[in-house]
């Protein structure tokens, strides 16, 4: 069965520093792998996603990811983070059917 | 592009009565259309997968004749929660899939911005 492990509950990251979320999946086959964001009361939207070619993606809102096969692990990465980044984070892994997401992480950024 | 509405963004029900929940998308045919539910603090866990034209598909654990769907057109789901009870209020959020054609190999789902159930 396919499983997402988003071992940080929540993270404060200070303006202007760099952020990594770290998400581990477990997968049959080759996994397609995503990175969503949530504001408060809000639905998901599409951060990046991977699922063959360049381990490194590039997302919206400056976010990258890297994928490492050998470490099942997706991590989410921001050089420089801004007030607004601050939500919720799920990471998912999935193929054409369905999708499952981890707990995610929340992000707070201190001033 | 690939808007995906919700109606209503939240609701207030008393226990015993149903709500009905609807999810549409705006701009493309979704033929595939997902419920799933969100507690605080959680992660979305799948409740159903509809096609349109055809009876959904439930995970299990999850009530369907509690939980009604309906997708009766390309663009329009509804999820029905009948007879509702406290512990059904939760954060319901719909995603819509296009065609495989054009949702391509890994089927992209576009997510509602998500219906707000509180049952008193």
């Amino acid at each position: 069965a396919q499983s997402v492990t988003q071992p940080d509950i929540h993270i404060t990251v200070s303006e202007g520093a760099s952020l990594e979320l770290r998400c581990n999946y477990s997968y049959g086959a080759t996994p397609y792998l995503f990175w969503y964001v949530q504001s408060p009361g809000q639905g998901l939207q599409l951060l990046l996603k991977y699922f063959s070619g360049d381990t490194l993606v590039q997302g919206i809102k400056g976010f990258e990811a890297e994928f490492k096969r050998s470490q099942s692990s997706f991590n989410l990465r921001k050089p420089s983070v801004h007030w607004s980044d601050a939500a919720e984070y799920f990471c998912a892994v999935g193929g054409y059917s369905t999708l499952t997401f981890g707990k995610g992480t929340m992000l707070l950024v201190s001033p | 592009g690939a808007v995906v509405s919700q109606h209503p963004s939240w609701v207030i029900c008393k226990s015993g009565t149903s709500v009905k929940i609807e999810c549409r998308s705006l701009d493309f045919q979704a033929t595939t259309m997902f419920w799933y539910r969100q507690f605080p603090k959680q992660s979305l866990m799948l409740m159903a997968t509809s096609n349109e034209g055809s009876k959904a598909t439930y995970e299990q654990g999850v009530e369907k004749d509690k939980f009604l769907i309906n997708h009766a057109s390309l663009t329009l789901s509804t999820l029905t929660v009948t007879s509702a009870h406290p512990e059904d209020s939760s954060f319901y959020i719909c995603s819509a899939r296009a065609q495989q054609s054009i949702a391509g190999e890994w089927g992209e789902q576009y997510f509602g911005p998500g219906t707000r159930l509180t049952v008193t």
